[in-house]
């Protein structure tokens, strides 16, 4: 049973667009979620978080939005640059329980110059 | 400088060996997790801890075992019952921030290769 689904194995934008990526979530009790970003043979590395208080939390050219109601969020990339391209990976965890954090399998992201 | 980590980077052993994968931190973080990378699959929890001496199973932990001694090394064994033990082995650890967020940071993993 798949608590977070990324629905898209992969992904392709142009240099310069936006790449919006997307995570659904099926577990109502998650609150707090995550975006990691991994290159080949390397660990993945924290990108970006929002927590369930907020449906928007900005950093640079990353932006991510939670929609509670259709548990879902998405990150977004603005402008997308070649050096972006990567697995990213999204993840959940209920706040204040436990450290677990629930992965999604991923989306390959390609940002052709 | 902190950090986690793994090693070796990659390891070659022969069916029916257990062996054990290093992983160490000195970010004096609290918890420690290991996951497992397989194409297609994402990244699925093996065992995570949560503070010395305490340890539980994630998702497949079947074939595996942890031990948690010290704050500093959660070491993960790939015993001879793992069916399918080759795969991209990635150890992380995290701490509490102030509501209770937690980012796990992670090692560069090893990747394992059982023939």
């Amino acid at each position: 049973d798949q608590q977070v689904k990324q629905n898209s194995p992969s992904l392709s934008v142009q240099e310069g667009r936006i790449s919006i990526l997307n995570c659904d979530y099926t577990n109502s009790m998650f609150d707090y979620f995550l975006w990691y970003k991994k290159y080949p043979a390397e660990g993945p590395t924290f990108l970006i978080s929002i927590s369930s208080i907020k449906d928007k939390n900005e950093d640079g050219r990353f932006t991510v939005f939670l929609n509670k109601s259709a548990k879902h969020l998405s990150l977004h990339i603005v402008p997308s640059q070649p050096g972006d391209s990567a697995v990213y990976f999204c993840a959940a965890s209920v706040l204040g329980s436990n450290y677990k954090l629930t992965f999604g399998k991923g989306t390959l992201l390609t940002v052709n110059p | 400088d902190g950090g986690i980590t793994q090693s070796p980077k990659y390891l070659f052993r022969k069916e029916g060996q257990n062996v054990t994968l290093s992983c160490e931190q000195n970010l004096n973080h609290d918890a420690m997790y290991w996951y497992r990378q397989d194409p297609g699959q994402g990244l699925r929890l093996i065992y995570y801890s949560q503070i010395v001496n305490d340890f539980q199973k994630g998702d497949i932990a079947e074939g595996y075992s942890v031990s948690r001694e010290k704050k500093e090394s959660f070491p993960l064994t790939v015993t001879s019952a793992q069916k399918n033990p080759t795969a991209f082995y990635l150890c992380a650890s995290s701490t509490w921030k102030t509501r209770g967020e937690t980012e796990a940071f992670f090692g560069q993993g090893t990747r394992l290769t059982v023939v």
